[in-house]
């Protein structure tokens, strides 16, 4: 039972364009979510978080998007640059309960420069 | 401040085998989590370990174990090795269990 879909398992967006990975979760007591970065051979680097008190946290060219009615959210990446080339995972973690972090399958992200 | 660290980077074990893989986690970090990545099929949450204690574990059988030692590093351990354990194995480390992960380079493992 994947609770955290990415139903794009790769993207490919010229340089300098933006790029926008999405997310879908179908659990509703997640409330704090996360999205990292990860290139080959390294670990997933931490990018930026949203909790659902929000809809939307922005941290220079990155901004990430909640919709909590959709269950949906997405990161948006202006204006992309050819180090943006990742795999990208979305994760989700409740505050109630269980708090471990339930990631996404990952979308690998190409910038064609 | 140094990163999260993994020992070894890299192991070849055949089936029935057993390994254990070790975490650093970052100074001041006093939670571990441990996730396993295989194709297609994102990061598996393992377990998270806070004060040497087990707070969670996923779904994963009993042959995957885990503890924490008193300077919050940690190991993992899967004993009767089988050809679907060759994956990536990434620890995360944190202040606390709601705060955000910090993840090491990963363990590839590869059982033949």
């Amino acid at each position: 039972d994947q609770q955290v879909k990415q139903n794009s398992p790769s993207l490919s967006v010229q340089e300098g364009r933006i790029s926008i990975l999405n997310c879908d979760y179908t659990n509703s007591m997640f409330d704090y979510f996360l999205w990292y970065k990860k290139y080959p051979a390294e670990g997933p680097t931490f990018l930026i978080s949203i909790s659902s008190i929000k809809d939307k946290n922005e941290d220079g060219r990155f901004t990430v998007f909640l919709n909590k009615s959709a269950k949906h959210l997405s990161l948006h990446i202006v204006p992309s640059q050819p180090g943006d080339s990742a795999v990208y995972f979305c994760a989700a973690r409740s505050n109630f309960g269980n708090e471990k972090l339930t990631f996404g399958t990952g979308t690998r992200l190409t910038i064609i420069p | 401040k140094a990163g999260v660290t993994q020992t070894p980077r890299y192991l070849i074990k055949t089936r029935g085998q057993q390994v254990t893989l070790s975490c650093s986690p970052i100074s001041g970090h006093r939670s571990v989590s441990w996730y396993q990545q295989t194709p297609g099929q994102g990061l598996q949450f393992l377990f998270e370990y806070f004060s040497e204690t087990q707070r969670n574990k996923g779904n994963f059988p009993g042959r995957f174990s885990g503890r924490q030692f008193s300077n919050s590093r940690s190991e993992m351990n899967v004993s009767t090795l089988e050809l679907g354990d060759s994956a990536l194995y990434l620890c995360a480390s944190s202040f606390g269990p709601k705060e955000t992960q910090y993840f090491g380079p990963g363990t590839r493992l590869l059982v033949l």
